[in-house]
């Protein structure tokens, strides 16, 4: 199983652009990467998800660059909602082959 | 949210004694996951299932076990519970965020169930 690294926390002010990066040295030739956020007492919600290059969709951008050894999910102009814990998950779910990295808590404020 | 239902959403028990979580979704999703969240380590796989009867352990299992005995159902058992199984357990199903790519499955979670053994 591919081991992912992300940073503890990040704090951010409402209206900038945030970059979480994750690291996965040894993700497979298969795995795919998934972003997801969570809000205290609910569970993880999916954001975006890539395989390589860049991927975008109405609420963040991913960055995967050509070894695929990290990613970088981008949340472009954050507001107070969007503080939450961010995580990578790198793997294949369906074949239980997949491992969340701890999560990144990121607070924007006012 | 995918029709996931989680019960009991709280339950307080003690060492021993055996503790049983539900996750019940109305989806007809073939794949269906438990997970385990606790702090300093995010969500940890204990066991999932790729159809009726069909299961398979992940890397957090021992003191864990699972049935499946119709799509709709997936309990967790704890046969004897310990104070390091106080947790919050998450199930989730999967399903395709693009049309049916392999590989490109995406996890949606219920709320959860807190579980404290005292």
């Amino acid at each position: 199983l591919a081991k992912t690294t992300q940073p503890i926390s990040m704090d951010s002010y409402e209206g900038q652009e945030v970059n979480i990066t994750c690291s996965h040295n040894n993700i497979a030739t298969n795995d795919y990467i998934t972003w997801y956020q969570q809000f205290p007492s609910q569970g993880p919600r999916f954001i975006i998800q890539g395989y390589k290059t860049k991927v975008t969709n109405e609420v963040a951008s991913l960055f995967i660059p050509a070894d695929r050894k990290s990613s970088t999910l981008s949340l472009p102009r954050v507001s107070l909602s969007d503080t939450a814990v961010y995580y990578c998950l790198v793997g294949v779910p369906n074949a239980g082959k997949s491992t969340f990295g701890d999560g990144t808590t990121l607070t924007v404020k006012p | 949210d995918a029709g996931i239902t989680q019960s009991p959403r709280h339950k307080v028990t003690e060492t021993g004694t055996p503790v049983t979580l539900r996750c019940h979704q109305t989806e007809n999703h073939r794949y269906m996951y438990w997970y385990r969240q606790d702090p300093g380590h995010g969500l940890r796989l204990i066991h999932y299932s790729y159809g009726v009867k069909d299961t398979d352990k992940g890397e957090v299992s021992d003191g864990y076990s699972v049935s499946r005995s119709k799509t709709e159902d997936f309990l967790l058992t704890l046969e004897s519970a310990t104070s390091s199984q106080t947790s919050v357990y998450f199930c989730a199903i999967s399903e395709s965020a693009s049309g049916g790519a392999s590989g490109a499955n995406v996890l949606t979670f219920g709320a959860g169930s807190r579980l404290t053994v005292l």
